[in-house]
């Protein structure tokens, strides 16, 4: 079963708006982390923000901000003020760390596209 | 700082061959992984290592080995190559509980 759920597979918006991206994450662990990463057109991955399951506060990071909602097993990633240079896939993982494992299981990706 | 090498960048191998894919890191990290992407998806987990002889599969094992000798190092064997098989395999390491996991470059495989 998927752990890791990204249902959108391509946004599309203006330079200098705000985007959300979703994500829903399966997991019996108490503690976990959450990450976001963007993979750029060159293949490089680089790590964006991570949100710790414990936290209540979203995190933050420049215009990078998270909606987590433990509830519902959801960490959306919302970046204000886009640039074109935003324009990447962008992946949602998980780690789940526990006595002897130490897994992180990626979603599928959503492509965004900053139109100028 | 640190970096993560991946050997060879570029693998071309024939079909049924055995073939193997090296990773080396000197961040002294604990937890090493090995993903599979194919062109336009996801990454998925193939195997990881918390430690130095630990091996764990993750959702695509099969059809492929690997080994961790030491702290530094994760290799990665398709047992059989298979056309299907090409993708890019991306290594990755980390510190238990860390903020961040580094990736490598990749390593491009095309069977023949």
């Amino acid at each position: 079963a998927q752990k890791v759920t990204q249902t959108q597979t391509s946004i599309s918006v203006m330079e200098k708006t705000t985007v959300t991206m979703d994500c829903v994450y399966e997991t019996r662990d108490s503690s976990y982390f959450l990450f976001w990463y963007k993979q750029t057109a060159s293949g490089e991955i680089v790590f964006l923000i991570r949100q710790d399951s414990y936290k209540k506060e979203n995190a933050t990071e420049g215009h990078y901000s998270l909606n987590f909602q433990k509830p519902k097993s959801s960490i959306g990633l919302i970046i204000t003020a886009t640039q074109i240079e935003d324009s990447a896939v962008y992946f949602c993982a998980m780690r789940e760390v526990t006595e002897g494992a130490d897994r992180l299981t990626f979603g599928k990706g959503t492509q965004l596209i900053i139109q100028p | 700082g640190g970096i993560i090498t991946q050997t060879p960048k570029f693998l071309i191998g024939q079909e049924g061959q055995k073939l193997t894919l090296k990773c080396q890191q000197n961040f002294n990290h604990d937890t090493m992984y090995w993903y599979r992407q194919d062109s336009g998806k996801g990454l998925r987990l193939i195997y990881y290592s918390i430690t130095e002889n630990d091996l764990q599969k993750g959702d695509l094992s099969e059809g492929y080995d690997a080994s961790r000798e030491k702290k530094s190092s994760f290799s990665l064997t398709v047992t059989s190559a298979q056309k299907n098989e090409m993708a890019v395999f991306l290594c990755a390491s980390s510190r238990i509980r860390d903020r961040e996991v580094f990736f490598g470059k990749g390593t491009r495989l095309t069977v023949v």
